[in-house]
């Protein structure tokens, strides 16, 4: 069926190392998706987000990436620090307009930020 | 302007009982949609509610409710817990001026079912 999955489990780098996290999504009709950020004990948090006329959007050390070609969508973290540690997930929302279907999320990836 | 706030943010159950949660949204927001989250689905889409309207539903049994004030508060309701229903419940809330606009998550109730 179709879904929002991620490649990785889980992602060790090097505390200053730039990081990127991968997406791969497969509906075509998918126009507005999101990165989020969720620590232990908490709700997903906002980190940035990117409209299907785009390919890239940047953020405060962020960057997001989106190929609509092979429908994939990245994270990239720059300088990586200890609080970036946490479970990322990419969303899709599959429909704008005053029905919005509800958010997809891919099953997230572990970033583990190593001293 | 405070975030989404979840009450209450524990809860235990047993099978069979119904329980009841809340949310408030951002102020302003006017939709609010609920999410379930478990390890082993992740996170998966309840239902969404604009206007006091249930506007759009996931692929969850009727056991799963919800409804919304008309100050946008919403509750959501699970009758005859199962076991499997040991989750945490997420709610998010959006303004919503057509779509496509960020939801912002509250912190979560974590429900488990003895």
């Amino acid at each position: 069926g179709e879904s929002v999955g991620l490649h990785l489990p889980t992602l060790s780098v090097q505390e200053g190392d730039n990081s990127i996290i991968n997406c791969a999504y497969s509906n075509s009709a998918s126009d507005y998706f999101i990165w989020y950020k969720q620590e232990s004990g908490k709700g997903p948090q906002f980190i940035i987000d990117i409209r299907s006329n785009m390919d890239k959007r940047q953020g405060q050390r962020v960057t997001v990436l989106l190929n609509k070609t092979v429908k994939h969508l990245s994270l990239q973290i720059a300088a990586t620090q200890p609080g970036d540690s946490a479970v990322y997930f990419c969303a899709e929302n599959r429909g704008t307009g005053g029905g919005a279907d509800g958010l997809t999320f891919g099953k997230g990836t572990h970033l583990i930020i190593q001293p | 302007k405070a975030g989404v706030t979840q009450t209450p943010r524990y809860l235990i159950k047993t099978r069979g009982q119904q329980v009841t949660l809340s949310c408030s949204p951002i102020s302003g927001h006017r939709s609010v949609s609920w999410y379930q989250q478990t390890p082993g689905q992740g996170l998966q889409f309840l239902f969404e509610y604009f206007s006091e309207t249930q506007r759009n539903k996931g692929n969850f049994p009727g056991r799963f409710s919800g409804r919304q004030f008309s100050n946008s508060r919403s509750e959501m309701n699970v009758s005859t817990l199962e076991l499997g229903d040991s989750a945490l419940y997420l709610c998010a809330s959006r303004l919503d001026r057509g779509g496509g606009e960020t939801q912002y998550f509250g912190p979560g109730t974590r429900l488990l079912v003895l």
